[in-house]
């Protein structure tokens, strides 16, 4: 059974800081991995997609990274800005598993 | 486009009553996933529809079911209703293909009491 993990649970920086969230996994033999943002309240915000054959995908300040053999993806986030803060998550999708997620808090 | 829309946002029911949610999907999508997101469990998946046919199903007891229309509209319905069930159900669409994007609602609060 998949099981995803995302470290930290909470994590608060200033503004401007870059900043890495982690993504683990237990099975790799996964289709792809997606980075979701959640606003209290709302619905994902698709960020990236990563395909099992891909190692990475970059969309303005955002990076997310693909070890399917270490079983880990990360996200980096650039110039980190208030409007930034959200809860990430992260999805394997063979079934669509996702981890807890980590809060983020950009503190002007 | 208009994103994905989710009716009603905010529900309360009491326990043993059933309740019907609403998703309407990006147009030209065909595929529909629903998901239940609560605290204690995060985000869980409960079922996908593809062409008015279940293609994945989570974890969930079979109070838990859905349909989809052939205008790729879905509706979930959960019976019997216990406190547990109180959530933020979500529902994603996309076009279908494996791999691709979702793009999720806004979801419907669901409050049992």
């Amino acid at each position: 059974k998949q099981e995803v993990t995302q470290i930290p649970a909470a994590l608060s920086v200033p503004e401007g800081e870059n900043l890495v969230l982690n993504c683990s996994f237990t099975d790799s033999a996964i289709y792809n991995l997606q980075w979701f943002r959640q606003d209290p309240g709302k619905g994902l915000t698709s960020l990236l997609l990563i395909q099992s054959s891909q190692r990475e995908q970059t969309s303005g300040r955002l990076n997310a990274s693909l070890d399917k053999s270490s079983g880990r993806s990360t996200l980096y986030i650039a110039a980190s800005q208030p409007g930034d803060s959200a809860t990430y998550l992260c999805a394997v999708q063979d079934d669509m598993r996702f981890g807890a997620g980590t809060r983020l808090t950009v503190k002007p | 486009k208009a994103g994905v829309t989710q009716t009603p946002r905010y529900l309360i029911k009491t326990r043993g009553q059933q309740v019907t949610l609403s998703c309407s999907p990006i147009s030209g999508h065909r595929s529909v996933s629903w998901y239940q997101q609560t605290p204690g469990q995060g985000l869980q998946f409960l079922f996908e529809y593809f062409s008015e046919t279940q293609r994945n199903k989570g974890n969930f007891p079979g109070r838990f079911s859905g349909r989809q229309f052939s205008n790729s509209r879905s509706e979930m319905n959960v019976s019997t209703l216990e406190l547990g069930d109180s959530a933020l159900y979500l529902c994603a669409s996309s076009l279908g293909q494996d791999g691709e994007t979702q793009y999720f609602g806004p979801g419907t609060r669901l409050l049992v009491l």
